[in-house]
Parts: structure tokens; C-alpha cells; sequence
């Protein structure tokens, strides 16, 4: 099994300019979860679907975030437009049945925008 | 919501002591406490998980005590070794969750010196 792959793995742009952060969770994982990590906020869930449907995106920051799961094997977050606070690691996660037997996470994607 | 508060920030032991890293949350409807520890450039792994029906799980090395009483849950890795050396985050479910949706404490650098 690959685990959760998350692509890419660095991604640096300028600000204004729409980024697209993707992810293939594990196959037979019905949770899908992504997170954004910094220093200041540590780990934030931003969204998480279930069975492709998203459950709860309270998380998002702002309407500049959108994210989607077209299929049980892959999800999109997306930013538009960019700006430099939105600099972070963005962490996807995948799970069996909510998290009952923990989450596997991908290696995230470095984001900065200058 | 659920918050979790974990403690210490930073914690640097000597190689074959033993570390100690204790969470509290405020909801006391939870009912599963995992652990994940993080390397540097790669995602939280999950490296032990309690749930609430229990007050203690050993894995080896790592162990982690539960006091559903008093909202507290700890690690506990004995004989500890260089590559120990990682952040670790502790977490617990957000209200009526069950064991999805997960909030993470602010993690917890741990460094073992040679």
C-alpha cells in the first residue's frame, strides 16, 4: 500500500495566483480529511468528506478556500487567490470508518507564497 | 468544541530515560485519544491509541494512561532513543464525533540526546 500521496510536495507562488493541492487517499477509506499546519496554529482541520460527500468545512478560512472529491480516489483543495498568510503545510488524511482505527496521513505539501 | 491542551512544549531527555507527555480535554463525552508522532518533512503517524473503556495500552516502549475522571490521557515512552526524537501530538474527537473530526493538542518537541 502507497498510503495517502499527496501532490505536490512543494509549491511556492505569487501571490494572487490559484493553487491546486491534490491528494489520493488509501483505497477502501471512506474519511477524507485536510488539515493546514503552522507554527502559530498548529494542526487546523479545514474539511472532511465521507463517502466523497463533504461533511463539514467550518474549517475553511475563507471563501478564497474550496475543496472537492470528485471520486473515492481523489481529492482537490484549492486556493484562489493566493495570498502570503495562506503560507503553511497542508496535511491530507485518509481514514476506515471516521478515524476508529486512527488516521494515515500523506507527507503534505509545502506551500508559500511570496 | 473539544480543546485539548498538551504539555510540555519542549521536553530533551537523555538516551535510556523515560518521557512524559500529558494532554487534557474538555469534553467529557470523548471516548478515543490516539497519539501521532511527527519527523521532520513527513506527516503525523499514529503510533497509539486508547480508547475510553480502558486506562492503559502498552506497545513496546510507549504506553499511554487514560483518567476520564480528571480529562487527561499521557504517553509514556521508556528507554528512550535517538530516534524518538520527533514531535508528538496528542488528540481527542470533537463532540458528538465519536472518533472522527479529530483536535489536536499543540504537540510536544521531544529531543533525546546520544
Amino acid at each position: 500500500d502507497a498510503g495517502v500521496i499527496q501532490s505536490p510536495r512543494h509549491e511556492v507562488t505569487e501571490m494572487g495566483q490559484e493553487v491546486t493541492l491534490r491528494c489520493k487517499p488509501i483505497s477502501g477509506h471512506d474519511y477524507l480529511f485536510w488539515y493546514r499546519q503552522t507554527m502559530m496554529r498548529g494542526l487546523e482541520l479545514l474539511i472532511y468528506f465521507n463517502n466523497n460527500v463533504p461533511i463539514d468545512d467550518s474549517g475553511m478560512p475563507e471563501d478564497r478556500f474550496s475543496a472537492k472529491m470528485p471520486n473515492a480516489s481523489f481529492s482537490t483543495l484549492k486556493i484562489q487567490p493566493s495570498e502570503p498568510r495562506d503560507s503553511a503545510v497542508y496535511f491530507c488524511a485518509s481514514s476506515y470508518t471516521g478515524g476508529k482505527y486512527g488516521y494515515t496521513f500523506g507527507s503534505g505539501t509545502r506551500l508559500t507564497v511570496v | 468544541g473539544e480543546n485539548v491542551e498538551q504539555h510540555p512544549s519542549t521536553l530533551s531527555v537523555q538516551e535510556g530515560d523515560s518521557a512524559v507527555i500529558k494532554c487534557t480535554y474538555s469534553d467529557s463525552a470523548s471516548n478515543y485519544f490516539p497519539w501521532y508522532k511527527q519527523e521532520l518533512g513527513k506527516g503525523p503517524q499514529l503510533i497509539i491509541d486508547i480508547r475510553s473503556n480502558v486506562g492503559e495500552k502498552k506497545d513496546q516502549r510507549i504506553a499511554v494512561t487514560l483518567n476520564k475522571t480528571a480529562k487527561h490521557f499521557s504517553l509514556h515512552i521508556t528507554e528512550t532513543q535517538p530516534e524518538d526524537s520527533a514531535v508528538y501530538f496528542c488528540a481527542a474527537p470533537l463532540s458528538g464525533t465519536s472518533y472522527g473530526k479529530l483536535t489536536f493538542g499543540q504537540g510536544t518537541i521531544l529531543t533525546v540526546h546520544p
